[in-house]
């Protein structure tokens, strides 16, 4: 199947700073992306759904300005963290959905654990 | 809006159990529905989906049922191994960008 990669695998920063976690689908084209959020044994939550040449459309609730999200091309997506927080310690999960195929498998990153000290 | 419900977890059972894994959605139109796995410390893995209303998945000796009667789509399987043990998840999707939404999650124990 499809791969989907992200990077980094996981990420320790000192509250204040900003990360970056990139999004990548290697072997097809994604016009959209997904960004997740999961909390220890708790389920994914959807933050943003990430569109090329276009801005994202965050959930409710989701603060636009802390989680910056950019798709730069048709195969990467990034989510920046900034000014991290402990609070933004947590799991991150992309996915994408080879264009055009709306119904079909969303491939997952091996996703991203945050931890703000 | 859209949602999934799981039972809750964590589900604890024996090698060679038989394995069910409720999940009930509310949607409107006709979305698809997809049960995911996550294995410890990993991202989520596709298991089974369907697309429509009677379908029927299945994968690695699991299987569910799109009933749109009672808008359901149990997770079963009729020997669980210890291999099996991971959390299941199931979603639908949802949107103009068909995005998915998942249940909460239901941990797997199986214990030799």
């Amino acid at each position: 199947g499809a791969v989907v990669s992200q990077h980094p695998s996981w990420v320790i920063c000192k509250s204040g700073t900003s990360v970056k976690i990139e999004c990548r689908s290697l072997d097809f084209q994604a016009t959209t992306m997904f960004w997740y959020r999961q909390f220890p044994k708790q389920s994914l939550m959807l933050m943003a759904t990430s569109n090329e040449g276009s801005k994202a459309t965050y959930e409710q609730g989701v603060e636009k300005d802390k989680f910056l999200i950019n798709h730069a091309s048709l195969t990467l997506s990034t989510l920046t963290v900034t000014s991290a927080h402990p609070e933004d310690s947590s799991f991150y999960i992309c996915s994408a959905r080879e264009d055009g195929l709306m119904n079909t498998e969303a491939f997952f990153g091996q996703g991203t654990r945050l931890t703000v000290v | 809006g859209n949602s999934v419900t799981q039972m809750e977890g964590p589900v604890t059972l024996s090698e060679e159990a038989f394995l069910t894994i409720n999940c009930t959605y509310t949607a409107t139109g006709y979305p698809s529905l997809f049960w995911y796995v996550q294995y410890p410390g990993e991202g989520l893995q596709l298991l089974l989906k369907a697309t429509k209303a009677d379908d029927k998945g299945s994968n690695k000796g699991f299987e569910a049922t799109y009933r749109k009667e009672t808008t359901s789509f149990h997770l079963e399987k009729g020997s669980v191994q210890v291999s099996d043990s991971a959390v299941y998840f199931c979603a639908l999707t949802s949107g103009g960008y068909n995005k998915l939404i998942f249940g909460a999650g239901t941990r797997l124990a199986v214990h030799p």
